[in-house]
């Protein structure tokens, strides 16, 4: 049963445009929402985190947006550039879940220059 | 601080050989885990220790053994190698359950 579903499975962007991730959740119980990046032959490296109590946080290029109701997160990643091509995982934990993160399935970030 | 470090990178074994993946992390973190990664399926918990002497069982924990006898080491057994088990693993810590994790490089396992 996968708890965090994201789209889409891959992704390709031209430099300087707009990526964008999506993942949605279904245990209202999640409480925190990190985005980890992972390079090929590397370990995934949190990249980004909220909480539900905001909407929205950004941190230079990369901002994530939060819809509460919706069940819903999206990875926002402006200005891309090759440097970005990458893996991303969202996951998500809260105290049902002994806080242990579930991840989602991953998107395949491709960047052209 | 070397982080979190595995070992082997790469490990190709036959069916029903047995064999020992070995992470450890010099960040003092009490919390430690074991993750597969496999296409299109995200990271799966297969085991995690929330300090030296307690072990949990996670999302996908057959055919896999655990155990922490100091803060440092978490070592992943296979008992018995299967296909199934062909994976990239990975180790990851962290201060306590709610905080960042930080992976270590990574295990490319085959089994044939």
């Amino acid at each position: 049963q996968q708890q965090v579903k994201q789209s889409p499975q891959s992704l390709i962007v031209q430099k300087g445009g707009i990526s964008i991730i999506n993942c949605a959740y279904e245990n209202t119980a999640f409480d925190y929402f990190p985005w980890y990046q992972q390079f090929p032959g590397k370990g995934p490296a949190l990249l980004i985190a909220i909480r539900p109590d905001v909407s929205e946080k950004k941190e230079g290029r990369f901002t994530i947006s939060f819809n509460k109701s919706a069940k819903q997160f999206s990875l926002h990643i402006m200005d891309s550039q090759p440097g970005d091509s990458a893996t991303y995982f969202c996951a998500a934990s809260g105290e049902t879940s002994g806080s242990r993160l579930t991840f989602g399935e991953g998107t395949q970030l491709t960047v052209n220059p | 601080n070397a982080g979190v470090t595995q070992t082997p990178k790469f490990q190709v074994l036959k069916t029903g050989q047995s064999m020992t993946l070995q992470c450890a992390q010099d960040m003092n973190h009490e919390y430690m885990s074991w993750y597969r990664q496999d296409p299109g399926m995200g990271l799966r918990l297969i085991h995690y220790s929330v300090g030296a002497g307690i072990t949990d069982q996670g999302e996908v924990p057959n055919g896999y053994n655990v155990s922490r006898s100091t803060t440092e080491d978490f070592p992943l057994r296979l008992l018995s190698a299967a296909p199934s088990q062909t994976s990239v693993y990975f180790c990851a810590s962290s201060l306590d359950l709610t905080d960042t994790q930080y992976f270590g490089p990574g295990t490319r396992l085959t089994v044939l």
